[in-house]
């Protein structure tokens, strides 16, 4: 079946600690986005991979780093310089074009103590 | 960008049928109207989206205002597995800017 993984579903870090986000898609698409969500609110873009080996920041990226080494994955590390790093982490993917839907993972709920 | 309006809750009867309304007066030209929703916990899922004329799918409908300036999201016979969060999306049409910018969207609430 095709779709998109993010593993683990649950992850509990201590503060000062960096973590990885794995996101893996194998529906063959060129875009890949990290998004993050906070209680009650809509989802905020991190970053986004429009073809392998590029990314550009989106509107809250201070604090996340990524990369795209592979055209299936996009791992989103989450930096001890993240100020609010616990929160509803999400990894979409589309193909190219404004048109196409975004696909959705199933996100990691991240919790920093 | 430019930026959506939409209500922050609305209930409806189930099987009954459900208008979600949508407002984007700043629309451009290219702008795609996409919409998702989301249940607890869970990543959003794609609707349904449109440029200028009305469409359907298995999902739903859109109806798309003559201006383009206001859209509705038409679920025909609303289930309980119908309450989500509904976003409403404006989205660039062109390669290179693939943003989605979620709002804070509509809670539909079903009741049996």
């Amino acid at each position: 079946d095709g779709g998109i993984t993010q593993s683990p579903k649950y992850l509990f870090r201590k503060e000062g600690q960096n973590v990885t986000l794995s996101c893996e898609q194998n529906l063959n698409h060129d875009a890949m986005y990290w998004y993050r969500q906070d209680p009650g609110q809509g989802l905020r873009l991190i970053y986004y991979s429009q073809i392998v080996n590029d990314f550009q920041k989106g509107d809250i990226a201070e604090g996340y780093s990524v990369s795209r080494e592979k055209k299936e994955s996009f791992p989103l590390t989450v930096t001890s310089a993240q100020k609010n790093p616990t929160a509803f982490y999400l990894c979409a993917s589309s193909r190219q074009g404004g048109s196409d839907e975004q696909y959705f993972g199933p996100g990691t709920r991240l919790t920093v103590t | 960008d430019a930026k959506t309006t939409q209500p922050n809750s609305m209930e409806s009867n189930e099987e009954e049928p459900v208008h979600l309304p949508c407002n984007h007066s700043t629309i451009s030209g290219t702008d795609y109207i996409h919409w998702y929703r989301q249940l607890p916990s869970q990543g959003p899922e794609y609707v349904i989206h449109g440029l200028t004329s009305n469409v359907n799918n298995r999902m739903a409908s859109l109806a798309i205002a003559e201006d383009r300036k206001s859209s509705t999201l038409i679920l025909h016979r609303a289930t309980l597995r119908d309450a989500a969060v509904y976003y409403c999306i404006l989205r660039w049409g062109n390669f290179g800017n693939e943003k989605l910018t979620f709002g804070t969207g509509t809670r539909l609430t079903i009741i049996p």
